[in-house]
């Protein structure tokens, strides 16, 4: 059972796009984290959301935390080539304490 | 600041054959942990070290795999014998006491079994 879905798998959009990835669960988490992984190397932090209804904004990229704290989404705005990469959310369900991906969203950005 | 260092980088083998694989968590970082990532998956937690003891291994094939952290600070993971499904990307990551849902982590290995 995928505890984390993400949706899309994958994304090929144009250079100055905007779009949004979801991850969804029927799970409580207590934080969900996003990373992104670029090839051959391993997954960075971007961000870590706590509070149901949090929103946090990273230059052109926005993180929402759902109320219930059970999603979250991914927005881009005028996305770049340079955010080429796999974007992975990450959580804790319950008080379980052991860290959980989703399967990601591969992003491709054409000039 | 220097990040978690893993190596080899990359490795070919044989079924059946062994291989280990090396990680050096950021300095302060009491907890270690080792991943496996399959192409187009996310990292799957196999056992996560709290300094030199083991908290989660629920997810670790034992016959198989196994893994330590001797002195609390660097790990060795090991395949043996190795079989074709464990081709994978072997992730280490760290991260301060406390906040073990913050992981940094190493490039990773990628192990080719043929």
């Amino acid at each position: 059972t995928q505890l984390l879905e993400q949706s899309p798998q994958f994304l090929s959009i144009q250079e100055g796009e905007n779009l949004t990835v979801y991850c969804n669960s029927s799970s409580v988490f207590s934080s969900l984290q996003w990373y992104r992984q670029e090839p051959g190397e391993g997954p960075v932090l971007l961000v870590t959301v706590v509070t149901g209804g949090e929103v946090k904004k990273l230059k052109r990229l926005t993180f929402q935390f759902g109320d219930a704290r059970k999603d979250s989404s991914l927005h881009i705005t005028a996305a770049q080539p340079g955010d080429t990469g796999l974007y992975l959310c990450a959580g804790a369900p319950g008080n379980t304490g052991k860290l959980i991906f989703g399967q990601g969203t591969t992003l491709q950005v054409k000039p | 600041e220097a990040g978690v260092a893993q190596s080899p980088r990359y490795k070919i083998i044989e079924k059946r054959q062994s291989v280990a694989f090396w990680c050096n968590p950021i300095s302060g970082h009491a907890t270690l942990y080792w991943y496996q990532q399959i192409l187009g998956q996310g990292p799957k937690l196999l056992i996560q070290f709290q300094n030199n003891g083991v908290v989660d291994d629920s997810q670790l094939p034992k016959d198989r795999f196994s893994a330590e952290r001797l002195k609390g600070v660097d790990s060795t993971l090991k395949i043996q014998p190795a079989k074709l499904e464990d081709s994978a990307v072997y992730l280490c990551a760290s991260s301060f006491p406390g906040l073990d849902y913050e992981q940094y982590f190493g490039p990773g290995t990628r192990l080719t079994v043929t």
